[in-house]
């Protein structure tokens, strides 16, 4: 079965400071992409950052970069300076190759104040 | 804004009704997947439709369909409406079928009374 666990529900953060939200994951797969989203009171979901399980370099977008340590099938995503704008659900999700549907979890509320 | 718009924002519906939303997905993606996702949830999969056909389908039961038209939108019909079926109801088009570039729309609430 593949599953994503995100054990931390909310956290807070300062403007300006950095956060670092967790993600583990398990499938018997190899081959899959690593994905967080963003999703505002907006509701839509925005693509943050997205890994390839088979690069060994970690991900990064400007702010944002991720921890991957595929082993321990762990993948977190740090956020540097952080902006009030950040203040979203982050759902961290994955897609095995060649199959269609992505695996979600059940998210990190992120709250960055003033 | 990333091109994939749903309709409509917001429903309100009662119990064994029948409801259908819409999604209209970004220009030159061929494939849309459903996904719902309930109050405090990651999204769950519903389907994928790529080309016209159903690529996939989630654990739902039957009185949840879709359809894709020849311009790729799509529709999500539900029967038999239950209370359980409230929810945010997603709608992600992409250029094929792995999904590894999917854009999301806004979602459409549904709320069963």
């Amino acid at each position: 079965a593949q599953t994503v666990t995100q054990s931390q529900p909310e956290m807070s953060v300062q403007e300006a400071e950095t956060v670092t939200l967790s993600c583990t994951y398990d499938t018997s797969e190899s081959n899959y992409y690593l994905f967080w989203y963003k999703q505002p009171p907006s509701r839509q979901m925005i693509l943050v950052i997205r890994q390839e399980a088979y690069k060994q370099q970690n991900a990064t977008e400007n702010r944002f970069s991720v921890n991957f340590q595929k082993a321990a099938k762990s993948f977190s995503l740090k956020i540097s300076d952080s902006q009030l704008g950040d203040t979203a659900m982050y759902f961290c999700a994955f897609i095995l190759y060649n199959f269609n549907k992505f695996y979600f979890g059940s998210g990190t509320k992120l709250n960055v104040k003033p | 804004e990333t091109g994939v718009t749903q309709s409509p924002t917001h429903l309100i519906k009662t119990r064994g009704q029948q409801v259908t939303l819409r999604c209209s997905s970004q220009s030159g993606h061929n494939t849309v997947s459903w996904y719902q996702q309930a109050l405090g949830q990651g999204p769950q999969f519903i389907f994928q439709y790529y080309r016209e056909e159903e690529n996939g389908r989630g654990n739902f039961p039957p009185r949840f369909s879709g359809l894709q038209f020849p311009n790729y939108s799509s529709e999500l019909n539900v029967n038999a409406l239950e209370l359980d079926d409230s929810a945010l109801y997603l709608c992600a088009s992409s250029r094929d079928r792995s999904n590894t570039e999917a854009f999301f729309g806004q979602g459409t609430r549904l709320t069963v009374v």
